[in-house]
């Protein structure tokens, strides 16, 4: 069975431009958080959504926003990119919304210049 | 606020021997979950250990053991019998409230764990 599978894996752009990372969860999985690890810290959670709707937001501006499709499969939209918005970004998938156990993705490393 | 404290940033182990991983946390929700994750150098990461606040034996899975220490608001990790493989960065983390209120984690710093042979 496919894990939880990030694309693209690696991005680079500059700044003020916008950018879409996808997430697709394990088959079967409802939910998708999204998590932001900027280089020698832990992660920071962005959102989560569960049935296609928001259950939580992280500390992050409106710059950053997500959806998730009817398949479950998520969008992270950031906008305005800063140079600090360089980060690998993290999604992680529940079959339920608290679920104790996530399985995360190996991530996508968003380069600004 | 909750927080996450992992105040070792590296640790070396020799191979073969046990290794304690460091974690200390703070909420006042009395419904809690602890984990435990490793974050090779690829990237993903890969859950290892769940503690709840209300369970009363400490969680084991194969060589990895979490020490919970309720009064002292610690969790650490305990790696048993270190691989060469085991070398990675491993994070401690929370959730806060019953599973039902969602799960969003909290995650430390990390400790950079390099395993010698």
């Amino acid at each position: 069975d496919a894990g939880v599978t990030q694309s693209p894996t690696h991005l680079i752009k500059t700044r003020g431009q916008q950018v879409t990372l996808r997430c697709s969860p394990i088959s079967g999985h409802k939910s998708v958080s999204w998590y932001q690890q900027v280089l020698g810290q832990g992660p920071q959670f962005i959102f989560q959504y569960y049935e296609k709707e928001e259950r939580g937001r992280g500390n992050f501006p409106d710059r950053f926003s997500a959806r998730q499709f009817p398949n479950y499969s998520s969008e992270l939209n950031v906008n305005a990119l800063l140079l600090g918005d360089s980060a690998l970004y993290l999604c992680a998938s529940t079959y339920f919304w608290g679920e104790t156990e996530a399985f995360f993705g190996q991530g996508t490393r968003l380069t600004v210049v | 606020a909750q927080k996450i404290t992992q105040t070792q940033p590296g640790m070396f182990v020799q191979e073969k021997e046990a290794v304690t991983l460091d974690c200390t946390y703070d909420t006042s929700d009395p419904s809690y979950g602890l984990f435990w994750y490793k974050q090779p150098s690829s990237g993903e990461m890969i859950f290892l250990i769940y503690q709840g606040s209300y369970d009363q034996q400490n969680a084991t899975e194969g060589r990895y053991s979490l020490n919970f220490q309720k009064a002292r608001k610690s969790a650490n990790l305990v790696i048993s019998a270190s691989q060469l493989g085991d070398s990675a960065m491993y994070f401690c983390a929370m959730r806060e409230g019953t599973e039902n209120q969602g799960g969003k984690l909290i995650f430390g710093q990390g400790t950079e764990l390099s395993v010698k042979p």
